[in-house]
């Protein structure tokens, strides 16, 4: 069965620190996204990967940053996390080809006091 | 700005209810066109990707089509049942970029 493993379901940070949120899938998909997901908001993309080391940004890529050291990894970092993050944060992946459905983990619900 | 609209917001509906909702797109350089099912404290499940104008998909009770002409998509649910109960998200690709863009969902709530 496919496989999208976020490391944390609840996370509490305080203003100014650097948090990641970690990201594993085991379906050696070649894409990945991470969104973040608020109340009449939807899902909105933050960054994207195609492939390992490359990124691409999303429709709300400030004050983040990613990492994809292996296909199978992908990394969202707050560089110095602000109370406006606070939000759920869902990361996905698809095969590399175009409109593959994508599968999501369960989500990491963050509170940045 | 490329944009997804999903009407209704929400919907309440009586179990055994049939229900269908909106999802209108962009129709230049349209690709792909998804379902997603969100149950709460779950993640987002794919129901379909439908690419061709025309096309008709069906799981179960549930089913789609797609206009890509006038740019939009129904969900039908056919006899709604508690379980039938999440936030149905509508999202499309362009051609030639991989990523989804989402709509705000159909919040779905039905009664027994």
């Amino acid at each position: 069965d496919v496989k999208v493993t976020q490391s944390s379901r609840y996370l509490v940070k305080r203003t100014g620190e650097k948090v990641f949120l970690e990201c594993v899938q085991d379906m050696d998909h070649e894409n990945m996204f991470w969104y973040r997901q608020d109340p009449g908001l939807g899902l909105r993309l933050i960054y994207f990967s195609y492939d390992v080391k490359m990124k691409e940004k999303g429709d709300i890529p400030e004050g983040y940053s990613v990492s994809r050291e292996k296909k199978e990894r992908f990394s969202l970092i707050l560089e110095s996390a602000s109370t406006n993050q606070t939000s759920m944060y869902l990361c996905a992946s698809s095969p590399g080809a175009w409109g593959q459905p994508q599968h999501f983990g369960d989500g990491t619900r963050l509170s940045i006091l | 700005i490329l944009n997804v609209e999903q009407s209704p917001q929400s919907l309440h509906v009586q179990e055994g209810d049939s229900t269908n909702f909106t999802c209108s797109f962009p129709s230049s350089n349209f690709y792909a066109l998804h379902w997603y099912r969100w149950e709460t404290a779950k993640s987002p499940e794919a129901l379909f990707v439908m690419t061709l104008n025309g096309d008709e998909k069906k799981k179960g009770r549930i089913s789609a089509t797609l206009n890509t002409k006038e740019g939009y998509s129904y969900l039908y649910i056919k006899g709604s049942q508690p379980e039938d109960s999440a936030t149905y998200l509508c999202a499309f690709t362009v051609r030639g970029q991989g990523n989804l863009i989402f709509g705000k969902g159909t919040k779905l709530s039905v009664k027994p």
